[in-house]
């Protein structure tokens, strides 16, 4: 049972450039985040999604963009990067209130570097 | 709108010492979900804890325990006798069932256990 698997680890990203971050789970889970966690901070919510086609903002979610066409797949693309986008990005996936909104596991994160 | 607060932002405490990690929320909603999470220095998200709003029952697993007092909006954990390897930061989070429908981070406390 592979969980919530994120690609890449890491990246380095020239201004301007653009690139999708995967996020995979295997657990059926309706419900995945995109979180950024920038360095000694918490984790700040880019966009969020309930079910396959129903995608919403969180709190950061300029210069982002998503889409859940699969339960599975939870991409996040980034379009014209600028330095301010460096950060560690954490994908996660839970079951909804249908299942009492259980925890949400984690992928283990992509590290990317924008100069 | 919902929030977490965790006031506390580094901690530091000498082995065997017990610490208690401070978390208030809030939420309009009457169903709601709280959780706690540790990430070590390598950086993975763990799960420790998930209490919903309708159980108000102290937990306690090993070393730690958790405090859930609806009437100052506060879930609370403590760690007794603390060991190096919990230094790390720890993360309460909170989703609600009404429309938010959004896991919400603290800022996470940065404790340091020292030997």
């Amino acid at each position: 049972n592979a969980g919530v698997t994120q690609t890449p680890k890491f990246r380095i990203l020239k201004i301007g450039q653009s690139m999708t971050l995967q996020c995979t789970q295997d657990m059926n889970h309706n419900y995945m985040y995109w979180y950024r966690q920038d360095p000694g901070m918490g984790l700040k919510l880019i966009y969020y999604s309930v079910g396959a086609g129903i995608t919403d903002k969180g709190e950061v979610p300029n210069g982002y963009n998503v889409s859940r066409s699969t339960t599975e797949d939870f991409p996040l693309r980034l379009e014209l990067a600028a330095p301010s986008q460096t950060s560690v990005y954490f994908c996660a996936s839970s079951y909804g209130p249908g299942r009492g909104h259980t925890e949400a596991f984690f992928g283990q994160g992509t590290r990317l570097t924008v100069v | 709108a919902q929030k977490v607060t965790q006031a506390q932002t580094e901690i530091s405490v000498v082995e065997k010492e017990d610490v208690t990690l401070d978390c208030v929320y809030e939420t309009r909603d009457t169903t709601y979900y709280l959780f706690w999470y540790k990430q070590p220095p390598s950086g993975e998200l763990v799960f420790l804890i998930r209490r919903n709003s309708f159980d108000e029952q102290n937990e306690i697993s090993g070393r730690y325990s958790w405090n859930f007092q609806k009437s100052t909006s506060s879930f609370n954990f403590t760690i007794t006798a603390s060991q190096v390897v919990d230094s790390a930061v720890y993360f309460c989070a909170l989703i609600s069932s009404g429309s938010a429908r959004q896991l919400t981070f603290g800022s996470g406390t940065q404790l340091t256990v020292l030997p």
